[in-house]
């Protein structure tokens, strides 16, 4: 049973590119959540998806992330015109519900550099 | 919104001893409190979970006490093992989104 699994693992880009990371959530688990960790910082939350649907984005900059995840294929992080400031490992996790009884596991994490 | 202090920032043990991490959260309505385990270059790993129906769980050498009256929980290791030696990460949450401490950095001397 194949865990979170996010792609790419390490991501490059110049100010002013932009960022596409990808989460593919376990079998079964239709619930995404983004968490940005910055070095030696704990996990902000970012957004929280369903299916086609953003639940929350309370955790989102205003400017320049957006978030999807469509019916068919992978939960997307956009981000427009990097800045140096977006360097940091960027995780997603999923579970099967919301609430106390649903636990969240994490993917291996993406980490972006920008140059 | 929720708001989680965890304490200490670092802690270094003897091996066999044993280690406590101490969190305290803001939001009463929070009520599922999970623990995880991040290793350098890794992964967040849940490893072990409490809800506000209960007081205190145990899971071989790792334990969790939660007291809801106080707003605190805390994570006690037992006999620990270098492989022990990592990052831990208290949460709080009451309906979806993670709110998560900054993290305890465990270091286990053999």
């Amino acid at each position: 049973n194949a865990g979170v699994m996010q792609n790419p693992r390490h991501l490059v880009r110049r100010r002013g590119q932009e960022a596409r990371l990808r989460c593919s959530p376990m079998k079964g688990h239709s619930h995404v959540y983004w968490y940005r960790q910055l070095p030696e910082e704990g996990l902000k939350f970012m957004v929280y998806l369903q299916k086609e649907n953003i639940i929350d984005e309370s955790g989102m900059p205003k400017e320049r992330f957006s978030a999807e995840f469509p019916k068919e294929g992978p939960s997307i992080l956009r981000i427009q015109q990097v800045v140096r400031g977006d360097s940091a490992a960027y995780f997603c996790a999923s579970s099967s519900g919301t609430g106390q009884t649903y636990e969240q596991y994490f993917g291996p994490g993406t980490r972006l550099t920008v140059t | 919104g929720e708001n989680v202090e965890q304490h200490p920032s670092t802690l270094s043990v003897q091996e066999g001893d044993s280690a406590v991490i101490k969190c305290t959260y803001s939001d009463s309505a929070s009520n599922y409190f999970p623990w995880y385990k991040q290793e350098l270059g890794k992964r967040p790993q849940l490893i072990i979970d409490i809800r506000s129906n209960v007081g205190e769980k145990k899971d071989q050498r790792i334990a969790v006490t939660l007291n809801k009256t106080a707003k605190h929980f805390s994570l006690h290791i037992t006999e620990t093992q270098p492989e022990d030696s990592a990052v831990y990460f208290c949460a709080a949450t009451g309906y979806s989104t993670l709110t998560f401490g900054k993290g305890t950095m465990l270091l286990v001397s053999p």
